[in-house]
């Protein structure tokens, strides 16, 4: 059975730092990974998509990185903003299934 | 492309009522999907189609829980007798066929039942 675990579950971290959520996966028999974003009482905002074949994505201040075969997953954002307070979650999409399982989330926080 | 569309955004029911959340998907996505989320937690997933096949449900919709997608286009997620424990965010999203494309996911719907 897949489990997706998110690690740290919260951050708090000042304007400007840059900072690494970390996601990690029991079964490496993926299709891809997504990063999502997702303010309070919101839906999922798509940030970044690694296909299994991929070590890496950018999009702006945003990169994230994929080791299928160790089962892990990091998103590494730089210049920390204000803005950036969100949870973000990893799901991984399954080659037997077409569904996400998704992690618990990290809680961000970045104060001016 | 106008994204995901979800309505209600939010719904507040009497426990045994009946309510019906509706997704209008991204023109030209045959793939749609329904999540359930509760708060701390990530999307469980529910169910999927492609096109109007329901191809994939979850053991998570019982048999209070029907989704249909009549002709491929817009879908209902409806829940027959509600309890307490169906309070939660129904997520809906879709896709373009393949496994290697994006998943968007709309607003969501919010139930409460008191």
């Amino acid at each position: 059975k897949q489990e997706v675990t998110q690690i740290p579950a919260a951050l708090s971290v000042p304007e400007g730092e840059n900072l690494v959520l970390n996601c990690s996966f029991t079964d490496s028999a993926i299709y891809n990974l997504q990063w999502f974003r997702q303010d309070p009482g919101k839906g999922l905002t798509s940030l970044l998509l690694i296909q299994s074949s991929q070590r890496e994505q950018t999009s702006g201040r945003l990169n994230a990185s994929l080791d299928k075969s160790s089962g892990r997953s990091t998103l590494y954002i730089a210049a920390s903003q204000p803005g950036d307070s969100a949870t973000y979650l990893c799901a991984v999409r399954r080659t037997v299934s077409d569904k996400l399982i998704f992690g618990t989330g990290t809680r961000l926080q970045v104060f001016p | 492309d106008t994204g995901v569309s979800q309505d209600p955004r939010h719904k507040i029911t009497k426990r045994g009522q009946n309510v019906t959340f509706r997704c209008d998907p991204i023109s030209e996505h045959n793939r749609l999907y329904w999540y359930r989320q509760t708060l701390g937690q990530g999307p469980e997933f529910l169910t999927y189609f492609q096109n109007e096949a329901q191809l994939e449900k979850s053991r998570l919709l019982s048999d209070r829980f029907s989704a249909e997608r009549p002709k491929g286009s817009f879908s209902t997620l409806e829940i027959q007798r509600t309890e307490q424990g169906d309070s939660a965010m129904y997520l809906c999203a879709s896709s373009l066929p393949g496994l290697e494309n994006t998943i968007y996911f709309g607003e969501g719907s919010w139930l409460t039942v008191v």
